[in-house]
């Protein structure tokens, strides 16, 4: 069993739709890090978490420690928003990070 | 202040050449760290450095790999006698310190095709 799962694997969203993707995962963390890569692009971090919940604009990210699992809503998905998110872990006290096989999110007008 | 930057950000090499990939990290960043990604694959550790230091090499593949931080200049990930299965996304990734509470900034990456 992989140490990060993601659901979905695929999402299509119609431009407007709340947007859910869901991390789970069954190691002792100390971060828990969103991040966003464009096909053929670079990486974006966008949220590193070790509890709670954080928002950047039309972005949130929680996580709930106890059940191993975090989440990265999208509210008023727009195209741009399209891309593959990836949801990475600190398992250690370094920066070396263990990444989940991402979701691939396409949103249509 | 300039990101994480990689060069060559496409680099076409045949097999049995050597591929050297190279990462400036953040201003002010000592600690650096190298992922690959191949194709339809997700993103996998590969090596961890601190100026001058390997800290964690635990990811590299054992023959033809090498990494190095130097005091001066960017990070090199050396690839010797490349193969068809190098061929994938490399990043580099910086931090400004070892723990984990620190943000860590990417690269746009490099695209090693081996032909």
């Amino acid at each position: 069993k992989n140490e990060v799962e993601q659901s979905p694997q695929n999402l299509t969203a119609q431009e407007g739709e709340f947007i859910t993707i869901n991390c789970s995962y069954s190691v002792g963390i100390s971060a828990l890090h969103w991040l966003q890569q464009h096909p053929g692009g670079g990486i974006v971090s966008l949220f590193m978490l070790s509890s709670g919940k954080k928002k950047h604009g039309r972005l949130i990210a929680t996580i709930n420690i106890q059940e191993k699992h975090s989440s990265l809503h999208i509210t008023a998905s727009h195209p741009r928003d399209s891309a593959v998110y990836i949801c990475a872990l600190n398992t250690g006290t370094a920066s070396k990070l263990t990444f989940g096989t991402g979701t691939r999110l396409q949103v249509t007008l | 202040n300039a990101g994480v930057m990689q060069n060559p950000r496409h680099l076409v090499r045949r097999r049995g050449q050597e591929a050297r990939l190279r990462c400036s990290p953040m201003k002010g960043h000592s600690h650096v760290y190298w992922y690959r990604q191949l194709p339809e694959e997700g993103l996998k550790f590969m090596v961890y450095l601190q100026k001058e230091n390997i800290i964690d090499e635990s990811g590299m593949p054992k023959e033809r790999f090498s990494a190095e931080f130097p005091k001066e200049g960017p990070s090199i990930l050396r690839i010797q006698q490349v193969v068809r299965g190098d061929s994938a996304a490399y990043f580099c990734a910086s931090s400004l310190g070892q723990f984990s509470g620190n943000t860590i900034y990417f690269g746009e990456g490099s695209w090693l095709t081996v032909v």
